[in-house]
Order: structure tokens, then C-alpha cells, then sequence
């Protein structure tokens, strides 16, 4: 039993680049929750799904997309990455009517 | 959605009780408080949760007033491996919202 993976664990991209971060959990949660952390800051909610097939917007969803295709995925796409997105990002999954988000191991990235 | 006010650091000795205190003053009805532990370059990882009064697991309590516009995570008898930062969260649905947290330090 995985839990959450997160993949990649790095990646440095340039600016403009595009990206996608992928997410899988193995628990069979229904939520799934994309965060992003800055240095010395606590997480940010990017954007969240409450199923398959949905999606919603959270604090911080300016300049990133997602998509939840099957229940088990949740990507994260920066379509033209930029340098204030450097930032390490956390997906997290729940359960639906007791959410408290599983979080993976985050991935790690910069933008130059 | 209810924001939450903690002390940004504290610092203890192995051994000691620590207790951190999170304020919550426009807690909703259906609002539960929930305690995240966080060490460093990992993802945070949950500790307790409860809705008023007392809970206890084998990590951790949370002390919860009648009025429940503030909480109490207490650690008992800390060691070194317990140096993190500590996120208290109110909700009740989907967008948890983390706040700066306490980072704790456990001194030898």
C-alpha cells in the first residue's frame, strides 16, 4: 500500500516551460487536494477535486491547471512556468465524509 | 472559512509536556479542529482531531473549550524526534486551510 505518490520528486524547469505533476493514491479516496508550500510558509490550497471527473479552485489557482480523469489521479499542469511557481508542491487525498488529507512526499520545484 | 492563530515557534527540553495553543474564533458549528505535524522536506502528517472536550490517541491530546474558539495540542514527555513544525486546521469540508504553524524546537 503506496498511499499518495507524488512524481517527479525534482524538476527544474526554465521559464515558460510546461510541466505536468502527477499524482496517484491507491486508497480509493474520492478528495484530492494539490498544495503548494514556499519556504518558511505553511501550504496553500492550489486547486481540489471531490471526484472523478471534477474540479475546483482553492486559494492559490492563478497560472496552474488540473485534471481528475480517473479516480486515482490527480494532475497538476504549469502550462508557461514561472519563477514565482518555484515551490514545492504536495498532493494529498480523503476521504469523503471525514476529510483529512493523506499528504504524499512532495515534489520539489524551480523555475529559472 | 475559519482562520487559526498560533504561536509562530516554541522551543522545550526532552521530557517536558508541550502544549500549543491555536485560536479559532470564528469556528463554525460544523467545524472540526485538526492538528498536523510537518518535519522537514516532507509532506505533513496528521496527529489528531476532535470536536470539543478532550481527545487523546497515543500521540498526542487536544484540549478542546465549551466555547471551541481556541484548542490545545499537548505532547507529552517530548523527545529530540518530535522537533517540527505543528499546523493547526479548522474545517469542516474540503478547503482545509493551513496557517504558518508552530515550529517546534526540542532541546538535549
Amino acid at each position: 500500500n503506496a498511499g499518495v505518490t507524488q512524481t517527479p520528486k525534482f524538476r527544474v524547469l526554465k521559464t515558460g516551460q510546461s510541466m505536468t505533476l502527477l499524482c496517484a493514491q491507491d486508497m480509493n479516496h474520492e478528495y484530492m487536494y494539490w498544495y503548494r508550500q514556499d519556504p518558511g510558509m505553511g501550504l496553500r490550497l492550489i486547486h481540489y477535486s471531490v471526484g472523478e471527473g471534477t474540479t475546483a479552485k482553492g486559494e492559490v489557482p492563478d497560472g496552474y491547471n488540473v485534471s481528475r480523469l480517473k479516480k486515482q489521479n490527480f494532475l497538476l499542469g504549469l502550462e508557461s512556468a514561472a519563477p514565482s511557481q518555484t515551490s514545492v508542491y504536495f498532493c494529498a487525498s480523503s476521504e469523503q465524509d471525514f476529510p483529512l488529507p493523506y499528504f504524499g512526499a512532495g515534489t520539489r520545484l524551480s523555475v529559472l | 472559512l475559519a482562520k487559526t492563530t498560533q504561536p509562530i515557534s516554541m522551543d522545550s527540553y526532552e521530557g517536558q509536556e508541550v502544549n500549543i495553543t491555536c485560536s479559532h474564533n470564528n469556528i463554525a458549528t460544523n467545524d472540526y479542529i485538526t492538528w498536523y505535524q510537518q518535519f522537514p522536506s516532507q509532506g505533513p502528517r496528521f496527529i489528531i482531531q476532535g470536536y470539543k472536550t478532550k481527545v487523546t490517541n497515543e500521540v498526542a491530546s487536544l484540549f478542546i473549550p465549551a466555547d471551541r474558539k481556541s484548542s490545545t495540542l499537548s505532547l507529552p514527555r517530548v523527545s529530540l524526534s518530535d522537533t517540527a513544525v505543528y499546523y493547526c486546521l479548522v474545517g469542516a469540508r474540503v478547503q482545509l486551510i493551513f496557517g504558518t504553524g508552530t515550529r517546534l524546537q526540542v532541546f538535549p
